[in-house]
């Protein structure tokens, strides 16, 4: 079974662009999570899905966006980028959103703005 | 107070000793908790869940004390590949991550 992918692996962007992360959950997974991780620092929260719809939002600005499709693949897409995106972007995997359900990790893109 | 609270370390100690982490929680983080081990640039990875009063895997040992909102993890016999970052969670709906304690494993 594949396990989370995330693509693109790497990417380097110049301030103000646009950027689209995408992530496939674990098959029979319906449930996505968005981190964002600095380096030093633990995963922080950004975003959840589950069924499709958003379940919790963390801290960030209205420049961060996402959405699950059908097949309960992700995207988290931040527009005018600022120095400060630069980080691992981390997708989480679980079956479902209670907090009993454990989470898997993509390998995560790391995002370099310029 | 955080969510979810971590020394940062690191703590350095040697090769084939025992090392212990703690982990202090808020109220609203809590429903369920686990330890991820995070190495340098990769993605966490799953270590364990720690349900009601713990639970061992082999060498590693997760305890929960629901009444001090604390979580730990013991290390045995420590390997120079135990060295990691290892992310204490706590999953309620959302997933909250400590900071991570930094862990160096001497020869």
């Amino acid at each position: 079974d594949a396990g989370v992918t995330q693509s693109p692996t790497h990417l380097i962007k110049t301030r103000g662009q646009q950027v689209t992360l995408r992530c496939s959950p674990i098959s029979g997974h319906k449930s996505v999570s968005w981190y964002q991780q600095v380096l030093g620092q633990g995963p922080q929260f950004i975003f959840q899905y589950y069924e499709k719809e958003e379940r919790g939002r963390g801290n960030f600005p209205d420049r961060f966006s996402a959405r699950q499709f059908p097949n309960y693949s992700s995207e988290l897409n931040v527009n005018a980028l600022l120095l400060g995106d630069s980080a691992l972007y981390l997708c989480a995997s679980r079956w479902g959103q209670g907090g009993r359900t454990e989470a898997f990790f993509g390998q995560g893109t790391r995002l370099t703005v310029v | 107070r955080k969510e979810v609270e971590q020394d940062p370390g690191p703590f350095n100690v040697p090769e084939g000793a025992t090392v212990a982490f703690n982990c202090t929680y808020s109220n609203s983080a809590s429903q369920s908790f686990f330890w991820y081990r995070q190495d340098c640039r990769k993605e966490p990875k799953l270590l364990m869940s720690v349900y009601s009063s713990g639970n061992e895997d082999g060498r590693f040992t997760a305890q929960l004390n629901r009444a001090s909102q604390y979580i730990s993890l013991l290390i045995r016999d420590s390997k120079l590949s135990d060295s990691a970052t290892y992310l204490c969670v706590g999953a309620r709906v959302k997933i909250i991550f400590g900071k991570g304690t930094r862990l160096h494993i001497l020869p």
